[in-house]
C-alpha cells in the first residue's frame, strides 16, 4: 500500500540553526514527490517538484533532496518567517494524479 | 494572475443537512481535485475533475459528489452531513496532470 511517513512531527529550531526534515516514502513506481507549505487554517502552498533520485530543488533558505526511499527539506539559517507545517505528497505512477500526503512537520523557528 | 479561489470561507451546518462548497482554478488550468484535510492531518484526496467528468475518486462515500462547469470552476456537494465531515475542504487546479497549487480552503464545521 501507497505510504508516506513525514519525521520528525514537530520541530523547533533557535534562529540560525539549521536541520532537515524527513519524507519516507513506499509507492508503486513514482511520479513525483512534491513538497508543499502549510500556514495554519491556509491552503498548502506549493514548493518543489522531485521527479528521479538524486534530483535537488532549492529556494531561499530551502534544499529538497530525493532519494529512491525518502526526501529531505533542508532548512539553511532559518528565521522566524519560516515557521509552518511542511508536508510531502507523493503521486504513483501513470492513470492517476491522486496526492498522497504524510501528517507533515510542524516547524516553529523562534528568534 | 488570480490564484485558486474557494467560497465560502467558513461554513457551519448541522447534522443530516447538506453543502455546496465552490472553487475558481488558477488562470489557464483545466483540472480540479478536491481534498479533506482533518485537523492534524495531511489532505485527503476526494476526487479530481477534468474535461467536466469525474476522472478519479479516492475512498468516500457517495455523499460527496462534485460537478465542474464548462470554465472549469467546480462544486464539490456533501449529503447527509455528519459530525466527522468537519475539516478543511481544499481545492486545488492543474494543468493536466502537472503540479497542483491549492486555494485557502473552506472550514465546515458539523455541529
Amino acid at each position: 500500500e501507497d505510504q508516506v511517513t513525514q519525521s520528525p512531527e514537530a520541530l523547533r529550531l533557535q534562529e540560525g540553526e539549521s536541520s532537515s526534515l524527513n519524507c519516507s516514502y513506499t509507492v508503486s513506481g513514482l511520479r513525483g514527490l512534491f513538497w508543499y507549505r502549510q500556514d495554519p487554517g491556509k491552503g498548502p502552498e506549493f514548493l518543489f517538484t522531485l521527479y528521479s533520485a538524486g534530483e535537488e530543488k532549492e529556494k531561499e533558505r530551502l534544499k529538497a533532496t530525493l532519494t529512491k526511499k525518502e526526501s529531505f527539506l533542508h532548512i539553511t539559517a532559518p528565521k522566524p518567517e519560516d515557521s509552518a507545517t511542511y508536508l510531502c505528497a507523493v503521486r504513483r505512477s501513470y492513470n492517476t494524479d491522486k496526492l498522497i500526503f504524510g501528517t507533515g512537520t510542524r516547524l516553529q523557528v523562534f528568534p | 494572475d488570480a490564484g485558486v479561489t474557494q467560497s465560502p470561507t467558513h461554513l457551519i451546518k448541522t447534522r443530516g443537512q447538506q453543502v455546496t462548497l465552490r472553487c475558481s482554478p488558477k488562470s489557464g488550468h483545466d483540472t480540479v481535485s478536491w481534498y479533506q484535510q482533518a485537523l492534524g492531518q495531511g489532505p485527503q484526496f476526494i476526487f479530481q475533475y477534468y474535461e467536466e467528468e469525474e476522472r478519479q475518486r479516492g475512498n468516500f462515500p457517495d455523499r460527496f459528489s462534485g460537478h465542474q462547469f464548462p470554465n472549469y470552476s467546480s462544486e464539490l456537494n456533501v449529503n447527509a452531513l455528519l459530525l466527522g465531515d468537519s475539516a478543511l475542504y481544499l481545492c486545488a487546479s492543474s494543468l493536466w496532470s502537472n503540479e497542483q497549487f491549492f486555494g485557502p480552503g473552506t472550514r465546515l464545521t458539523v455541529l
